[in-house]
């Protein structure tokens, strides 16, 4: 099946600081992409639907000028949580779809907010 | 309003038994049913693909059911071992590209 590489696994920051998590498909050419987070034993939910070249298309409640989504390429997708919080602190996993509508997940990212 | 409801309670069974996961849906009308393994902090791995006209997909010990009458999808593992050990998530297809999941049920297959 095909690969999608998220980059860092895991990040601890301050308070107030920018992450950038990239997220990478590997073998084949993702037109949009899917931002999703994960609170421990809870579903998956959609933040945003990144499209190559044009803005991101973010779920209601997410705050697009905290959580910046950039595709510029259509293999790369990145996502920057600005001046981090602790309330930020989750699991966030990027995916992209195939033509047979099956998602291919990256290995996701802990991030930790001190 | 919407739901998926997937039994968050722990799922354990013997190995060599049949797990049986439940996903149950509310106010969606899904045009496929998707089911996926998530080991901890690892991101979802495919596993079976239903769509609304199909009543059972079968892939090696793996068994899916749709009942759209139901609202039910059934997910089936035959002669469980324990690196079955995982949870499952069930998440649903409705027309937009993106998916919505359930919340997921953990299986624990003992030896």
């Amino acid at each position: 099946g095909a690969v999608v590489s998220q980059h860092p696994s895991r990040v601890i920051c301050k308070s107030g600081t920018s992450v950038k998590i990239e997220c990478r498909s590997l073998d084949f050419q993702a037109t949009t992409m899917f931002w999703y987070r994960q609170f421990p034993k809870q579903s998956l939910m959609l933040m945003a639907t990144s499209n190559e070249g044009s803005k991101a298309t973010y779920e209601q409640g997410v705050e697009k000028d905290k959580f910046l989504i950039n595709h510029a390429s259509l293999t790369l997708s990145t996502l920057t949580v600005t001046s981090a919080h602790p309330e930020d602190s989750s699991f966030y996993i990027c995916s992209a779809s195939d033509v047979n509508e099956k998602l291919f997940f990256g290995s996701g990212t802990q991030l930790s907010v001190l | 309003s919407q739901k998926i409801e997937q039994n968050s309670e722990a799922l354990n069974i013997q190995e060599g038994k049949t797990a049986t996961l439940t996903c149950n849906y509310t106010n969606y009308s899904p045009a496929y049913l998707q089911w996926y393994r998530q080991d901890p902090g690892r991101g979802p791995v495919f596993l079976l693909l239903i769509r609304e006209n199909e009543k059972e997909k079968r892939k090696e010990r793996l068994k899916v059911t749709f009942d759209t009458t139901l609202k039910q999808s059934l997910f089936h593992i035959t002669a469980s071992q324990p690196a079955d050990s995982a949870t499952y998530l069930c998440a649903l297809g409705t027309g937009r590209r993106a998916l919505t999941f359930g919340s997921g049920t953990r299986l624990q297959v003992q030896p």
